[in-house]
């Protein structure tokens, strides 16, 4: 039983450029999340997908920020112009159905860092 | 208003003792969850128990249990016989509504555990 996967795990890039990040979720969850965590800080939610359809989005997220999840698998996150303001942890989570004792399983981020 | 307000930065507990770590939340609506998370330095957040608003009971789940006083908005995770392991940050989470699928994280509880 593989847990939430999600690739790369660090990323370095210079302001300005384009960045994309992936995410597997755990094989039967149909519900995907995207959340930023910054220093000394809790995760902040981005985006909620129910199989491929984007049904949450949080005012974080700019119109720099696109998600997308195309056959309702894995997801995509793609900040386009980065900004120093983007460094961040970026967190992926998945559950199963929409019980609200389902909790969310995380993955172990990936570390964006913007040179 | 902050929706999840965790007030110690950071605890520190004796090996084999007991350890309470705080969480008051706020929301007006009724149906709401209560979840717990453990992130180790490695960065991985890890579910540790849950509380529904309706739930009756006090959740418990091995050396983790929730103390849940709902008239006063707090849901407090106590861990008994506390262990090296369990040195990390706690989070407090709130899933709200029956509509919403975002976790409302607080700011977490560095907890580290002395021999």
């Amino acid at each position: 039983d593989t847990g939430v996967s999600q690739n790369p795990r660090h990323k370095i890039t210079k302001r300005g450029q384009n960045v994309t990040f992936r995410c597997d979720p755990i094989s039967e969850h149909n519900r995907l999340y995207w959340y930023r965590q910054t220093l000394g800080q809790g995760p902040e939610f981005l985006t909620y997908f129910q199989n491929e359809a984007q049904l949450e989005k949080s005012r974080l997220l700019s119109d720099r920020f696109s998600a997308e999840r195309p056959k309702g698998s894995f997801s995509t996150l793609e900040i386009q112009r980065t900004e120093q303001g983007d460094s961040a942890m970026y967190l992926c989570a998945s559950s199963a159905d929409a019980a609200f004792n389902q909790p969310q399983h995380f993955g172990d981020g990936t570390r964006l860092s913007i040179l | 208003a902050q929706k999840i307000t965790q007030t110690q930065p950071g605890m520190f507990v004796q090996e084999k003792e007991a350890v309470t770590l705080d969480c008051t939340y706020d929301t007006s609506d009724p149906s709401y969850g209560l979840f717990w998370y453990k992130q180790p330095s490695s960065g991985e957040m890890i579910f540790l128990i849950y509380q529904g608003s309706y739930d009756q009971q006090n959740a418990t789940e091995g050396r983790y249990s929730l103390n849940f006083q709902k008239a006063r908005k707090s849901a407090n995770l106590v861990i008994s016989a506390s262990q090296l392991g369990d040195s990390a940050m706690y989070f407090c989470a709130m899933r709200e509504g029956q509509e919403s699928y975002q976790l409302t994280f607080g700011k977490g509880t560095k907890l580290s555990v002395i021999p």
